[in-house]
Parts: structure tokens; sequence; C-alpha cells
């Protein structure tokens, strides 16, 4: 199972948006609704921000939404903060008991 | 309040074997399927095992299949994963993650595994 296509790292200003794409194929992205965003500071462990595609649990600000279009998934962010630099990664369910991660963004806020 | 918190990493020659463990607490932990995922040192996330909540069903990446097991006790709160046959691309920070409406909801802190001789 190869892992999911994302940018190595995107940048925005205060205030800004950015996107965040996360490619797959038919058997992983395009084939289930369950795409989840996590968020990783730099030697924390990983925070859900996004799941089932487009839902924000509990606490998720409302800055961070997802979508899905085919096989590509996103990650909007608006509204950038400064703590909102991190690392960004996708993961897809790929059938079989078997998930995916992306290679991971790097998002920078100038 | 959900806490993972894990144990058991550390510094092991190639071939050696080592077991992680993962106390569950502030949740029914039987209720929910556990997985690992481990990141390489600089490199990204990647998905290593999962388990059922009742411990039946157990599913491991390609890569790992045959070398590691997943279990876990459910009157101790508590998740395994024993690795064997270490190899130098084993070497990861390992995490523990709950999951829940087809993500991962909580994680342990994660624990380091060296690879070394």
């Amino acid at each position: 199972q190869s892992a999911l296509t994302q940018p190595r790292s995107v940048s925005g200003s205060p205030g800004q948006s950015v996107t965040i794409s996360c490619s797959g194929t038919r058997s992983d992205v395009g084939g289930h609704n369950y795409v989840s965003w996590y968020q990783q500071h730099p030697g924390k462990a990983p925070k859900l921000m996004i799941y089932d595609v487009s839902k924000r649990p509990s606490g998720v600000p409302d800055r961070f939404s997802g979508s899905k279009s085919g096989n590509t998934a996103s990650l909007t962010i608006s509204g950038l903060q400064t703590d909102d630099e991190a690392d960004y990664y996708c993961c897809s369910y790929a059938g079989s008991y078997t998930w995916v991660f992306g290679g991971g963004t790097e998002l920078t806020v100038l | 309040e959900v806490q993972l918190v894990q144990s058991g990493g550390g510094l092991v020659q190639p071939g050696g074997s080592l077991r992680l463990s993962c106390a569950a607490s502030g949740f029914t932990f039987s209720f929910y399927a556990m997985h690992w995922v481990r990141q390489a040192p600089g490199k990204g996330l990647e998905y290593v095992s999962a388990i059922s909540t009742d411990g039946a069903g157990t599913y491991y990446v390609n890569s790992v299949r045959g070398r590691f097991t997943i279990s876990r006790d459910n009157s101790k709160n508590t998740l395994y994963l024993q690795m064997g046959s270490l190899r130098a691309e084993d070497m990861a920070v390992y995490y523990c993650a709950r999951y829940s409406n087809s993500a991962y909801d909580y994680w342990g802190q994660g624990t380091l595994v060296t690879v070394s001789s």
C-alpha cells in the first residue's frame, strides 16, 4: 500500500487560508469516506483535527475544515494563526483492515 | 480524562525482541479497537497494527506481519505490541492510538525503539 501524496510544505500569513491536498486512489481515499487529518507539533503526539472527511472533533476550531473530491481529500485552514504551524498528515482506510497515511505537509505561518 | 500511557521502548540489537505496552484509562477500554502507529526519525506516520475490541481480530502492515504480534488484556486495560526479528528499518517512535469513528482520536505519548548494534 503506497502512502497518500501530500505537498511537502505549504505556507501562509496570519489571517490567510491554506489548503493541503491528499491524493490517493479509488482503493483508499476515493473508495471510503474514512479520511482523517492530524496535526503534529515537533516532539508531540499527533492530534485528530478532522474525521470522516469533514467532521470536526469537539474542541477543534471551525477554522479547520475537510472535503473530498474523487481520489483527493483536502484540509483547509482559514484565519491562520501562529500556533497552526505544524506538520499535517492525512490518513485513509484502504480496505481489508489496512490504513494508509500521507507523507505529511509542513505548514509554515510566515 | 482519556489517557494512554506507553512503556517498554529502548535500545535493541538487530534481530532482537522488545515488547511495548500501552495502559489505558478514562474510558471503557474493551469498547474500542486499538492501533499501533510508528514514525521513523524525521519521517511520516505509518500504520503498523490493529486489534479488535475482543482481541480476536488482529491486523498488520505487510512489513511487520510474522514478526510483530499485537494483543490486549481487557482486564488490565492494556494494549501490547510484541516485536521480534527487529530490523534497522523498524527504528521509530511507536504510538498506541484509540480507534473511534474511523479515526485515531487519542494517542499515547510515544515510545522510541532504537535498533542498533
